[in-house]
């Protein structure tokens, strides 16, 4: 199946834990992106990536890391340093990194903070 | 900053109504616009998108109006059905061109 797969769907984290938030891509997509979501909120962008080796921050990445080692995978840590880190996050992936294509997205990990 | 916003959190309707759901948008540069559909628990879908060298676009039921004057953007959904019933999101470019930005979304309500 062509796709984006994260994991785990549902994830519980004691304080002061990191976490790491799987995403993988067999579309072929260059850029791939990550998004939090809180309830009743938008999408914010944490962190995202056109291309292989490179990534950058967006709106909201503090308490977060992530890696671009290989263009399928795009692995999200949710450090000790996120001060509020229960939310729903959500990978997607985009032809280009240009902004101007659609957005595939997963189907979510659900972090919750114990 | 930036920032992508609907004019309201949530829309009822009628089955077989036509729904309109509104946004407006902060970055006047943006190129692209974009509307994606959300289900319980689900990642969102794509539903339609715009060039900002058009005003309307049309899909399956489902139109897209920009108003690059007053930044608005509009999703019109013709004879609305409860298979509709999830959280829209519009987003639009963010400032250096890289990624998508997103409202905060409306919960569209459609009753039998």
């Amino acid at each position: 199946d062509g796709g984006i797969t994260q994991s785990p769907k549902y994830l519980f984290r004691k304080e002061g834990q990191n976490v790491t938030l799987s995403c993988e891509q067999n579309l072929n997509h260059d850029a791939m992106y990550w998004y939090r979501q809180d309830p009743g909120q938008g999408l914010r962008l944490i962190y995202y990536s056109q291309i292989v080796n490179d990534f950058q921050k967006g709106d909201i990445a503090e308490g977060y890391s992530v890696s671009r080692e290989k263009k399928e995978s795009f692995p999200l840590t949710v450090t000790s340093a996120q001060k509020n880190p229960t939310a729903f996050y959500l990978c997607a992936t985009s032809r280009d990194g240009q902004g101007t294509g659609e957005l595939f997205f997963g189907e979510g990990s659900r972090l919750t903070v114990l | 900053g930036e920032s992508v916003g609907l004019h309201l959190p949530t829309l009822s309707v009628q089955e077989g109504d036509n729904s309109i759901i509104n946004c407006a948008y902060s970055n006047s540069a943006s190129d692209y616009f974009i509307w994606y559909k959300q289900e319980s628990g689900k990642g969102p879908q794509f539903i339609i998108d715009i060039r900002s060298n058009m005003d309307k676009r049309q899909g399956q039921r489902v139109t897209v109006l920009l108003n690059k004057t007053v930044k608005h953007l509009s999703l019109q959904i013709a004879a609305t059905q409860p298979g509709d019933s999830a959280v829209y999101f519009c987003a639009h470019q963010n400032q250096a061109g890289t990624a998508l930005i997103f409202g905060k979304g409306t919960t569209l309500s459609v009753s039998s």
